[in-house]
């Protein structure tokens, strides 16, 4: 059974850059079956797609994110990481990491993290 | 349009049906997707996927459906713990990923 687990830190200051990490066991990132993403939620507001990853090389961002996200890999720790730089208070939400089966037209996240909450405050 | 439509707010009476709509123009070519989040911020659950797929574990009372550009999640005989957010998930026409803006279904 698959597990994804997020970590890092709870309070991020403004204009500084949120790094988290998502360790996933039961499953490898590796796997050409998968993609691996993220996605948050602000606090009382609904779901935004960050960004995947396929394979550990190709990576797709939100447009409206992309100039600021980077997505990275560490296959010899089964991880992931999210950098999202230029932290305002809008960016203040819950992260998920989640495995999404490689379906082009059914799209579909089967596997979610518990979440970690950031908060962007001075 | 990039964007997936939800009405923000939907009841239903306990013990009957409900249909949660998801409005999209991407949604002729792509399926939509299902979640319940019970309380904001929880893990989503998946409910539905592709072509009504319910991933083991999943009551059958949730189905879902397609008609032109809107997607509808259908519960039969609605219950107290169906009482959640909705979201539906697709692509948009560029292929990213995109969520709508959520449902809140109160069961009365």
């Amino acid at each position: 059974q698959v597990r994804l687990q997020e970590s890092g830190p709870g309070l991020v200051k403004p204009s500084q850059t949120l790094s988290l990490t998502c360790t996933v066991s039961g499953a490898s990132i590796s796997s050409p079956n998968y993609y691996w993403g993220w996605i948050r939620q602000p606090p009382g507001k609904g779901l935004e797609w960050i960004g995947s990853f396929y394979h550990g090389v190709t990576t797709y961002y939100n447009p409206s994110l992309k100039s600021r996200v980077t997505i990275s890999v560490d296959k010899s720790k089964n991880q992931f990481s999210l950098e999202l730089n230029s932290m305002t208070a809008t960016d203040t939400a819950v992260y998920f990491c989640a495995r999404q089966p490689i379906e082009v037209v059914s799209l579909h996240f089967d596997s979610w993290g518990q979440g970690t909450l950031v908060t962007v405050s001075s | 349009s990039s964007e997936l439509t939800q009405d923000p707010v939907v009841s239903v009476a306990l013990g009957q049906t409900v249909r949660i709509t998801c409005q999209g123009d991407s949604l002729r070519t792509y399926f939509a997707t299902w979640y319940q989040q019970q309380k904001p911020g929880q893990t989503p659950v998946l409910l539905i996927y592709g072509e009504n797929i319910r991933p083991s574990g999943i009551p059958e009372r949730f189905s879902g459906s397609i008609s032109g550009t809107t997607a509808s999640l259908t519960i039969t005989g609605a219950q107290a713990e169906d009482e959640a957010d909705y979201y539906c998930n697709s692509r948009d026409n560029s292929g990213n990923v995109i969520f709508g803006g959520g449902t809140k279904l109160t069961v009365l």
